[in-house]
């Protein structure tokens, strides 16, 4: 079975700008999560996305948005990219039912850097 | 405040010294306790779930342990191919917003 895939696996943008990410969980999955990983912060949760609906949202501001697909996929989008972005970004996968953070199957991730 | 504590940031052991991570949290109503491990460049890989006091996991080398206010994993006789970053993570109280420690960044040396 395949893992959660991540694209692009690095992207360069300038302040400004805005950014897509996208997502392919483990087929069969239907809950997304998206974290911000930063050396300063540590691995933050940003939101989860289950049948095309944002259940849940970590305290990132409203730059960061997201949607996720009838077949699963999940894009995230930041706008107005600022330095401070600059960060890995985690997509992770699980089966419905399960508590969130539990039995997360994460991909690669993808890492931004803004200059 | 909920919070997710994990010591030691960093930790050095020789191939075969076997030794113990610590995750301590301050969450009311723990609904759960997961521990992942991470590679440099890689997303983080689930390992265990713990949902009460007293309950142990094991895999392999590792052992996963949880009382109510602390968890521990116990790696035996580690290898070098264990090296890397051990996650574990809570969702607080009243949230289902997974809350993540720091990290303990294990080495391990031949």
């Amino acid at each position: 079975k395949a893992g959660v895939t991540q694209t692009p696996r690095y992207l360069i943008k300038t302040r400004g700008q805005q950014v897509t990410l996208s997502c392919s969980p483990i087929s069969g999955h239907r809950s997304v999560s998206w974290y911000q990983q930063t050396p300063g912060q540590g691995l933050q949760f940003l939101f989860e996305y289950f049948s095309e609906t944002q259940r849940n949202k970590g305290n990132f501001p409203g730059r960061f948005s997201g949607r996720q697909f009838s077949n699963s996929r999940s894009e995230m989008n930041v706008s107005t990219l600022e330095l401070g972005d600059s960060a890995l970004y985690l997509c992770a996968s699980s089966l419905p039912g399960t508590v969130q953070g539990d039995t997360q199957y994460f991909g690669p991730g993808t890492r931004l850097t803004v200059l | 405040e909920d919070q997710v504590t994990q010591s030691p940031e960093a930790l050095r052991l020789q191939e075969g010294e076997s030794s113990s991570l610590n995750c301590s949290y301050t969450v009311s109503g723990l609904r759960g306790l997961f521990w992942y491990r991470q590679d440099p460049g890689k997303g983080p890989e689930f390992l265990f779930t713990l949902y009460s006091a007293g309950e142990e996991k094991e895999k392999e080398r590792l052992k996963a342990t949880l009382t109510k206010k602390e968890s521990f994993l116990h790696i035996t006789a580690p290898k070098p191919e264990d090296s890397a970053t051990y996650l574990c993570a809570v969702p607080p109280g009243g949230s289902y917003i997974p809350t993540f420690g720091r990290g303990t960044s294990l080495i391990v040396h031949p």
